[in-house]
Formats: structure tokens, C-alpha cells, sequence
């Protein structure tokens, strides 16, 4: 299975910054998706990004607010646009494969005070 | 639509089993189940497809109902590395996007 690595691991940002999240994939996919999860809550995907095309957000969640990068098959960005205390939860990135399932980066706790 | 899980909670002392459901009210194409440990990211565990095809975990079990929609994860002999909390993710289409649950918290005591 692939192996992600995400980064910053954390951070505490001032309301009104921006915070840009970083994932790496040590090979080449198609489809990675970022998903954001409040402490002790469940999983709510955020969009899904694809090389080459724009990102599809879901309900609830718009570009302007949450841009998204995919550069090549290895590497996306998910960008945090003038934060609100309300946006303080852990950000993950993810990729999928039919034999492995889903592969978690290690997750952004982003605390916005 | 989010799907239903239950028990929200529960717990078992090492060596005893327990099941956990999943349930969707539309129809699926493929069921995930994963595990996740206090600040760590979840581990996949099955993914259950629509068909009848299994892949995952050896030491796990699970079971796809896809007339009704329903998913449930065996736990049979239970050790303390079970502990965390179980998330199933549904698929309504063949296009890898997942809507999970609202996780079961197993504990698993001595």
C-alpha cells in the first residue's frame, strides 16, 4: 500500500491566516482526497482532488475557502483561507486503492485562536 | 447519507468477541471498515465489495448483507491492541468516495 506523508503535523494559527497542508505519496495515483475530522467525531470529506482537473468539493465545503493543488500523481496541497476558531479540527489527506483500501496521512491538528 | 453504526460503545475484557453494524439506507457498492487509535490516523482494515469479494485484514471477519445494505465487523477473541475506535465507510458508487460513520469505541481490558 502506499505510504503518505503529510505534513505540518500541527500548528496554531492566528483567525484570519491561512494554513497550507502538504501530502506527499510515495507513488503515482489518481484520485487523493483530503477529509476533515473534529476531535472524537467521524470522518467528512472535504473534496476530491485530481491530477489535472479541478478538485470536486462536497457539500458544505467551497474553493475559495479550502483551495486545493494537485500538482503530479505524487503530491497535493489543501489550503486553509481565512481561518475561523470554527476550522480548528485535524485535516487528513488520503489515497485509495481496491486491495488496500484507504491510506491516512498522518493528519494536520490545526488548533485557529 | 451518513451510514448507521452500533454499538456507539463497548467493552470486552481480552478473549471475548463482539460484533459491530453498519447500516445504509441506499444502496452500496462497496463497505470499508477501519480502525483508529487516539492521534493516529485510521487503518484500513476490509473493504467488502459488492459481489461477494473480500479483501483485508486475515485475523479480521466481516459480512456484507447488500439487500439490506448492512455491514457487520466480527471480533472474535479479542486482544488489547482491538482497542480504538471502529469507523465503517460506505460506497455508493463505484467512484472511491466514503461516507463513515460515526464510529464504535471498543475497549478491550485485561
Amino acid at each position: 500500500s502506499a505510504v503518505i506523508s503529510q505534513k505540518p503535523s500541527r500548528d496554531i494559527c492566528q483567525r484570519g491566516t491561512s494554513l497550507t497542508i502538504q501530502c506527499q505519496v510515495d507513488s503515482q495515483v489518481t484520485m487523493m482526497f483530503w477529509y476533515r475530522q473534529q476531535p472524537g467525531q467521524s470522518l467528512t470529506l472535504i473534496a476530491t482532488a485530481n491530477q489535472g482537473s479541478e478538485a470536486t468539493y462536497e457539500s458544505g465545503f467551497v474553493i475559495d475557502k479550502f483551495p486545493i493543488s494537485r500538482p503530479n500523481l505524487t503530491f497535493s496541497t489543501l489550503t486553509v483561507s481565512n481561518m475561523s476558531p470554527e476550522d480548528s479540527s485535524i485535516y487528513l489527506c488520503s489515497v485509495a486503492d481496491r486491495d488496500y483500501g484507504y491510506t491516512f496521512g498522518s493528519g494536520t491538528r490545526l488548533t485557529v485562536v | 447519507q451518513q451510514p448507521v453504526q452500533s454499538p456507539q460503545a463497548v467493552i470486552l475484557r481480552e478473549g471475548e468477541d463482539a460484533v459491530i453494524n453498519c447500516s445504509s439506507s441506499k444502496a452500496l457498492y462497496s463497505v470499508h471498515w477501519y480502525r483508529q487509535k487516539h492521534g493516529e490516523a485510521p487503518v484500513f482494515l476490509m473493504i467488502l465489495l459488492k459481489g461477494g469479494e473480500q479483501k483485508g485484514h486475515d485475523k479480521i471477519s466481516a459480512s456484507f448483507n447488500e439487500k439490506k445494505q448492512q455491514s457487520s465487523l466480527y471480533l472474535t477473541a479479542s486482544q488489547l491492541s482491538y482497542s480504538g475506535t471502529y469507523f465503517c465507510g460506505t460506497e455508493g458508487g463505484s467512484n472511491y468516495k466514503l461516507t463513515f460513520g460515526k464510529g464504535t469505541l471498543l475497549t478491550v481490558n485485561p
